[in-house]
């Protein structure tokens, strides 16, 4: 079946710091990828998102990049603020938006 | 335009009594999904409603769970009797035709 893994957190970085959250998954076929967060005290917000092979998701200075060949969607900053401490979730689906699979999430804390 | 939005955001229950947790999804989103994440682990899928009837109820746990949406419009998730591997955080999302969806905040529900 389809699965999703994200390293295990939780993760504690300096302001500045460059971010790597790694996430591998297995599924048939093409699925979309995403990564999701939550602030304290808020829903899952969608971060970014890649649908094909070789896709690119950015959004707020992160990235990630659809890479079938390893089956991976690591997720990057090159520079962190307090701002971003949060849980990163990892997720997948087939046909859009419907019954997305996600990783265990990752929960990351940036020191000021 | 208001978010999803669910009711309580904190539930604390004796094992063995009854909960119903609410879902008012967008206005306009036909799909509407159940989510629960258990102790800290990933995040898993429960149900899909599109309007008010069931797509995929695959990942109700057991019996002891019923969802409804009545006239395709809020949805109600009721446990009954409650356990204690119940406890979690249950995450509502709509969205859409085949896009992304949409989480509200969550309800956390303890059984003690």
């Amino acid at each position: 079946g389809n699965s999703v893994t994200q390293m295990e957190g939780p993760v504690t970085l300096s302001e500045e710091a460059f971010l790597t959250i790694n996430c591998t998954y297995t599924a048939t076929g093409y699925p979309s990828l995403f990564w999701y967060v939550q602030y304290p005290g808020e829903g899952l917000q969608l971060l970014l998102k890649a649908t094909k092979a070789d896709d690119k998701g950015s959004n707020k200075g992160f990235e990630a990049t659809y890479r079938k060949e390893t089956t991976s969607f690591h997720l990057e900053k090159g520079s962190v603020q307090v701002s971003d401490s949060a849980v990163y979730f990892c997720a997948l689906s087939h046909q859009g938006a419907q019954k997305l699979v996600f990783g265990q999430g990752t929960r990351l804390t940036i020191n000021p | 335009e208001a978010g999803v939005t669910q009711f309580p955001s904190h539930s604390v229950i004796e094992k063995g009594q009854t909960v119903t947790l609410r879902c008012d999804p967008i206005s306009g989103h036909d799909n509407l999904y159940w989510y629960r994440r258990v102790m800290g682990k990933e995040i898993k899928f429960l149900l899909h409603f599109v309007k008010e009837s069931k797509q995929d109820e695959s990942g109700m746990p057991n019996n002891r769970f019923l969802a409804e949406r009545t006239g395709g419009t809020y949805s109600t998730l009721k446990v009954q009797p409650a356990e204690l591997e119940d406890s979690g955080v249950y995450f509502c999302a709509s969205s859409p035709q085949n896009t992304e969806a949409f989480f509200g905040q969550g309800t956390r529900l303890t059984v003690v």
